[in-house]
């Protein structure tokens, strides 16, 4: 089967860097994607690492090992606005994508 | 252009009875996918369609159901609600359809806050 293991939370001070772990069991992979989810929102995408090193979308950089199964979600100069609940997914066997547990941050003043 | 619409967006029902829950993808979108979140399982998935037709089905007991239809809008249906059903039902819409590369992006909609009494 597939799973996925991350940190239930994670706090930060506004300014710092911060990376989420995420370890996958998966048959057959596709890449892995990250969503961020505010309180009361829906998840919304953040990044896809389909090959092995890192990508970098503005302060959000995500790194893949595929030999590791093995990757993070790093989030630079963080702002207060950057708390919310980060989760890894990959895609399942039967095509859907299987997300993890989730990460909360909490970024403080 | 519009994104994901659910409907509605906060019920509450009472052990027993059955709810009717709405999706409208982003147009083009006909690929629609349902989740269940709850803080203890996190976001679990439920079912997708894809052309009215269901594609894959997650580890949920027959009470959830789901239809699609032809304009690509969705419904699911619980049918005698059980309190562990409480949860955020969440519905995401994709295009292309998932292609091999798996970089098939989700576009979830606010969901719908169902609590069970």
């Amino acid at each position: 089967g597939q799973s996925l293991e991350q940190p239930s939370e994670v706090t930060a001070v506004e300014g710092a860097i911060v990376q989420i772990n995420c370890t996958y069991q998966t048959s057959g992979f596709y890449g892995l994607s990250w969503y961020q989810q505010h309180d009361g929102g829906a998840p919304t995408f953040l990044s896809y690492n389909a090959l092995d090193g890192l990508e970098e979308t503005g302060r959000f950089s995500s790194f893949l090992s595929r030999s590791d199964s093995y990757g993070y979600l790093l989030l630079q100069e963080l702002q207060m606005k950057d708390s919310a609940s980060y989760f890894c997914a990959v895609w399942g066997s039967q095509g859907n994508l299987i997300f993890g547990k989730g990460t909360k941050l909490s970024v403080k003043p | 252009k519009a994104g994901v619409t659910q409907t509605p967006r906060y019920l509450i029902k009472t052990r027993g009875q059955q709810v009717t829950l709405s999706c409208s993808p982003i147009s083009g979108h006909r690929s629609v996918s349902w989740y269940q979140q709850t803080p203890g399982q996190g976001l679990q998935f439920l079912f997708e369609y894809f052309s009215e037709t269901q594609r894959n089905k997650g580890n949920f007991p027959g009470r959830f159901s789901g239809r699609q239809f032809s304009n690509s809008r969705s419904e699911m249906n619980v049918s005698t609600l059980e309190l562990g059903d409480s949860a955020l039902y969440l519905c995401a819409s994709s295009f292309p359809d998932r292609g091999v590369s798996g970089a098939n992006v989700l576009t979830f909609g606010a969901g719908s806050r169902l609590t069970v009494l």
